[in-house]
């Protein structure tokens, strides 16, 4: 139990383009997901706490005109890179918190975004 | 703030050494605690948790302790794998929505 799948797992972009990532929980409702930006050899840096049918809560410094979330179901919430450049090549990984679930997150697979 | 300290790395051991990677935990109240394993080019997986003090997480022959006197929650393993060559994350959430990871630690096992 408690899967998280993210779609694409690799994804190669031109410059300026937009990205789309799908994070979803397989067997299990999740009101609170969380997008993560993991840079090579580095912990984990949140980004945005994603709650379902409200807007997203960004930390510090991430541009939320850039990092567009949608959390449109308890099972789905996107990620969409907007006009992406080549400093956005990262490592994107998402977590899911099941409803009443005590802190445990239960985390995707991870998305490879290579702007070039 | 709240803050997770991990041992830093890498650490390199040979196959059925033991294995102790430290994590302490600093915060306001008493945190549930967490280690997460992150093999090369995926994402985590939960290892194991503690969510009270006393509380002993275990999961394929790793174990740790919730010590509630240092807030402490080393990992550790009797006898290492090749196959557990990986990244292991501390981590803990006091109840709020936000997990605090530490920085990770890589292990690598030699056979």
């Amino acid at each position: 139990g408690a899967v998280v799948s993210q779609h694409p797992s690799w994804v190669i972009c031109k410059s300026g383009t937009s990205v789309k990532i799908e994070c979803r929980s397989l067997d299990f409702q999740a009101t609170t997901m969380f997008w993560y930006r993991q840079f090579p050899k580095q912990s984990l840096m949140l980004m945005a706490t994603s709650n379902e049918g409200s807007k997203a809560t960004y930390e510090q410094g991430v541009e939320k005109d850039k990092f567009l979330i949608n959390h449109a179901s308890l099972t789905l919430s996107t990620l969409t890179v907007t006009s992406a450049h080549p400093e956005d090549s990262s490592f994107y990984i998402c977590s899911a918190q099941e409803v009443g679930g005590k802190e445990t997150q239960y985390f995707g697979p991870g998305t490879r975004l290579l702007v070039l | 703030g709240n803050s997770v300290t991990q041992m830093e790395g890498p650490v390199t051991l040979s196959e059925e050494a033991f294995l102790t990677i430290n994590c302490t935990y600093t915060a306001t109240g008493y945190p549930s605690l967490f280690w997460y394993v992150q093999y090369p080019g995926e994402g985590l997986q939960l290892l194991l948790k503690a969510t009270k003090a006393d509380d002993k997480g275990s999961n394929k022959g790793f174990e740790a302790t919730y010590r509630k006197e240092t807030t402490s929650f080393h990992l550790e393993k009797g006898s290492v794998q090749v196959s557990d060559s990986a990244v292991y994350f501390c981590a803990g959430n006091t109840g709020g929505f936000k997990t605090i990871f530490g920085a990770g630690t890589r292990l690598f096992v030699k056979a």
